[in-house]
């Protein structure tokens, strides 16, 4: 079975500060990546996803995520971090094989705070 | 569109008793997915449903079970609860079958407690 790991559990920053959450995933085949972020009282979202192609890939809010297939990570990364990012981030992946794609493995998922 | 709808939002049960979530996907959806949620655990995959049919299971015991319907709305149901049991569950819907090229949409879950 494979298994996501997430680096941070907690993590604090200021506002305007540069963010990167790291992730790693145990799976050596093709997998799809996925980061997932939870505001307070909402629901679980799409942030961003690589299936195949630039290894660098953009999401909404400014974030984006590089994947490294050598070191099985899919990091996420905003430049400059706003008080509103504060939220739960969920770094995913599902094992692509013949028959499509499984079920998500998530990460344990990493708590952010914004301090303004 | 409307989002994912799950219900109830709140369940108490007690141990030995059973239960039966309800999801009603985006409209269009064929795909639905639940997955449980709990502190210690995180996120966790029970199964999906495409086309009336379990398509991929995740590593649950064969108390946690589900079925779609022909309007894509699903029913996961656990037998025997146990005090372990206790999560939040989440339902999520997509256009296609497994994460591939649509993303999941969630619903808000619900939140099961066992006593």
């Amino acid at each position: 079975a494979q298994s996501v790991s997430q680096h941070n559990h907690h993590v604090i920053l200021s506002e305007a500060a540069s963010l990167e959450l790291g992730c790693n995933y145990s799976y050596g085949g093709t997998v799809n990546l996925f980061w997932y972020v939870q505001y307070p009282g909402q629901h679980l979202q799409l942030l961003l996803k690589y299936f195949s192609g630039d290894p660098l890939v953009k999401g909404i809010k400014g974030f984006e995520a590089e994947f490294i297939k050598s070191k099985f990570s899919f990091n996420l990364r905003k430049p400059s971090v706003q008080w509103s990012d504060t939220a739960e981030y969920f770094c995913a992946v599902s094992i692509v094989s013949g028959g499509g794609a499984d079920g998500l493995t998530f990460g344990k998922g990493t708590h952010l705070i914004i301090q303004p | 569109k409307a989002g994912v709808t799950q219900t109830p939002r709140y369940l108490i049960k007690t141990r030995g008793q059973q239960v039966t979530l309800s999801c009603s996907p985006i409209s269009g959806h064929r795909s639905v997915s639940w997955y449980q949620q709990t502190p210690g655990q995180g996120l966790q995959f029970l199964f999906e449903y495409f086309s009336e049919t379990q398509r991929n299971k995740g590593n649950f015991p064969g108390r946690f079970s589900g079925r779609q319907f022909s309007n894509s709305r699903s029913e996961m149901n656990v037998s025997t609860l146990e005090l372990g049991d206790s999560a939040l569950y989440l339902c999520a819907s997509s256009e296609t079958l497994g994460a591939t090229n649509s993303p999941l949409h969630f619903g808000n879950g619900t939140r099961l407690t066992v006593t």
